[in-house]
């Protein structure tokens, strides 16, 4: 079986700090890993993902996420925040055992302090 | 232009009454999904379907239905026994490949209000 816990709900920054967003995941066997944004009543866009390359993945908007296999995370950063961060992100795991379902984390909402 | 495309963004209803949103995508994807997002509860999958006409029941198929007659279009039918149906709903579509399952695409969403 396969899940995705984001280990925090809510992360509050001010501009220009860095973000650290949180996912753990569990799976038996190598997954695919995905980091999605949604902006309010919108679609959802892809970030990064790490699909068996390299372990430390860059996505767009300077985001970048390191994929650890030992401790099972996947953790998305960024090194300094802007306003437009101001988002929902989604942690997202694909398992070839599960059937390729994609299972989302509860997903963590940034804000972003002037 | 590529991409997935759901419709209507809104759509209204009687409570009772059958709904049908649409999902069609022009990117030659083999797996689309259909899922519901509630405040609060993240995305939770309803149908999903890897090839034309077979499709699996996700966490929360009660209440819904699905096609997949051809390869772009995965409609969702929202039916009177679905008990909440008011949410915002979106549908992806991906490419899968050997053991690995790309990205996923998401349409912009449909918002389905009961009244």
């Amino acid at each position: 079986a396969q899940s995705v816990t984001q280990l925090d709900s809510h992360v509050s920054v001010s501009e220009g700090t860095p973000v650290l967003l949180r996912c753990n995941y569990s799976s038996s066997y190598s997954p695919s890993l995905f980091w999605y944004v949604q902006h309010p009543n919108k679609g959802l866009q892809l970030l990064l993902k790490y699909t068996s390359a390299a372990t430390l993945v860059k996505g767009i908007n300077g985001f970048e996420a390191e994929f650890k296999k030992s401790e099972t995370s996947f953790h998305l950063t960024k090194p300094s925040a802007h306003m437009s961060d101001a988002a929902e992100y989604f942690c997202v795991v694909s398992d070839p055992a599960n059937d390729y379902k994609l299972s989302f984390g509860a997903g963590t909402t940034v804000t972003v302090r002037a | 232009d590529g991409g997935i495309t759901q419709s209507p963004k809104y759509l209204f209803r009687k409570e009772g009454q059958n709904v049908t949103l649409s999902c069609e995508q022009n990117l030659n994807h083999d797996a689309m999904y259909w899922y519901r997002q509630d405040p609060g509860q993240g995305l939770r999958l309803i149908y999903y379907s890897q090839i034309v006409n077979d499709f699996q029941k996700g966490d929360i198929a009660e209440g819904y239905s699905v096609s997949r007659e051809k390869k772009e279009s995965f409609p969702l039918t929202v039916t009177s026994a679905q008990k909440n149906p008011t949410a915002f709903y979106l549908c992806a579509s991906s490419i899968l490949q050997g053991t690995l399952n790309t990205e996923a695409f998401f349409g912009q969403g449909t918002r389905l209000t009961v009244v």
